[in-house]
């Protein structure tokens, strides 16, 4: 599949700050990334879908001013949660997918976020 | 309907036994399909594509039945390092590459 990287792996941060994650697809260019979130013992759940040059689709019940993403780039989308609270904890991981039907998704390592 | 059905599980099956899921979806325009591996605390890993003719990779064997609209992951000869978290992941047409995948279902061989 396609080789997703993703920073930083693991963070913590005090209630209130703002947490940027970076995934990047390497070697190359994707439109459309796709960011997850995973509580313990859950499945994936799909938060939003990142559009490289407009803005991001969100799924429903989250809100796109709490998770702000930004995919600047072919290569590389943001998820930046602001004013993280301590249930905002949790796993996020980003996948993409080379541009061909028949390409399958990559996903990023994920970054585990502890908020105290 | 939901786009794809999965049934989380647990399946708990002692090692050597074999063990199948079904991922059932919904959209019949949906054109790619796979089976993902996750586990704990880890992401996604592609375990196999799954393609019409059916495909075998060692002991796993993925089939797609277009008619019914679901696929099969067949596993043979359960190995503890099995246990996971199976996902089924469907691509179909539409504006940004729509991505469907179901909520896995877990796998636990027991010695």
């Amino acid at each position: 599949g396609a080789v997703v990287s993703q920073h930083p792996s693991w963070v913590i941060c005090k209630s209130g700050t703002s947490v940027k994650i970076e995934c990047r697809s390497l070697d190359f260019q994707a439109t459309t990334m796709f960011w997850y979130r995973q509580f313990p013992k859950q499945s994936l759940m799909l938060m939003a879908t990142s559009n490289e040059g407009s803005k991001a689709t969100y799924e429903q019940g989250v809100e796109k001013d709490k998770f702000l993403i930004n995919h600047a780039s072919l290569t590389l989308s943001t998820l930046t949660v602001t004013s993280a609270h301590p249930e905002d904890s949790s796993f996020y991981i980003c996948s993409a997918r080379e541009p061909t039907w028949a390409d399958p998704l990559g996903f990023g390592p994920g970054t585990r976020l502890t908020v105290l | 309907r939901k786009e794809v059905e999965q049934d989380p599980g647990p399946f708990n099956v002692p090692e050597g036994a074999t063990v199948a899921f079904n991922c059932t979806y919904s959209n019949s325009a949906s054109q790619s399909f796979f089976w993902y591996r996750q586990d704990c605390r880890k992401e996604p890993k592609l375990l196999m594509s799954v393609y019409s003719s059916g495909n075998e990779d060692g002991r796993f064997t993925a089939q797609l039945n277009r008619a019914s609209q679901y696929i099969s992951l067949l596993i043979r000869d359960s190995k503890l390092s099995d246990s996971a978290t199976y996902l089924c992941v469907f691509t179909s047409p539409g504006g940004y590459q729509k991505v469907t995948f179901g909520i896995g279902t877990k796998l636990q061989v027991i010695p």
